[in-house]
């Protein structure tokens, strides 16, 4: 059974940084290609990025509103892929889920997510 | 960019066959997939590539994608399927897009 556990959410002030963790199990770690949406309270899905598998060239790719703020990464030793946040605005508060799949053309599995709140 | 369209909202009674849209440029020559999320709980995978649907999802869930318009059909809907559903496919610029969601409402 494919599992994504989140962690790492909590109340940041406007500025500040996060980092977000998701630990997977279930599935052959190393050959996936992982991303994070995010859902702000009460609104819809957003793609926030991505990172490819490093048999792919491990890169990355990122939604424009978070280019050049946010970084993915992954510990393959670890089953670990992180989220790190940096100049964090209010506007980025929400619930942020990690998610993979099959097929980049779609997501099979989600996370129950982690609960990131921007606040001074 | 490309962009998704779904109708905000949708009223069916219990029994009846739910409906729900998805427009995007020429979206029919991309696949589109369909997420369900109750209240409180993470999205769903309902549909992937136009009309597969994904191991233990109801047979009442079916999809189809053509010209620009994807669609989500749930056949005699039951209050359990009450939830946002949202459309998703993928562009090669900015990969993972996904619809504004609609609200399906069973009353």
């Amino acid at each position: 059974e494919v599992q994504l556990v989140e962690s790492g959410g909590a109340l940041v002030k406007p500025g500040g940084s996060l980092r977000l963790s998701c630990v997977a199990s279930g599935f052959t770690f190393n050959n996936a290609w992982l991303s994070w949406v995010r859902q702000a309270p009460g609104k819809g899905l957003e793609w926030v990025g991505r990172i490819k598998s490093r048999s792919d060239g491990g890169t990355t790719n990122y939604a424009t509103p978070v280019r050049g703020r946010f970084t993915i990464s992954r510990d393959d030793s670890k089953n670990t892929v992180f989220l790190q946040m940096d100049s964090l605005k209010t506007e980025d508060a929400g619930m942020y889920f990690c998610t993979t799949g099959t097929n980049l053309l779609w997501i099979d599995f989600w996370g129950r997510g982690t609960l990131v709140t921007v606040s001074s | 960019s490309f962009d998704l369209t779904q109708p905000p909202s949708l009223s069916v009674s219990p029994g009846q066959t739910a409906t729900i849209t998805c427009s995007g440029d020429n979206l029919g020559n991309r696949f589109a997939s369909w997420y369900q999320q109750r209240p409180g709980q993470s999205p769903v995978q309902v549909i992937y590539q136009d009309s597969e649907r994904p191991s233990g999802i109801p047979e009442r869930f079916s999809g189809s994608n053509s010209g620009t318009t994807a669609t989500l059909t749930i056949s005699g809907t039951q209050a359990v399927d009450e939830a946002v559903y949202y459309c998703q496919a993928w562009d090669s610029s900015t990969e993972v897009v996904f619809g504004g969601g609609t609200k399906l409402t069973v009353l």
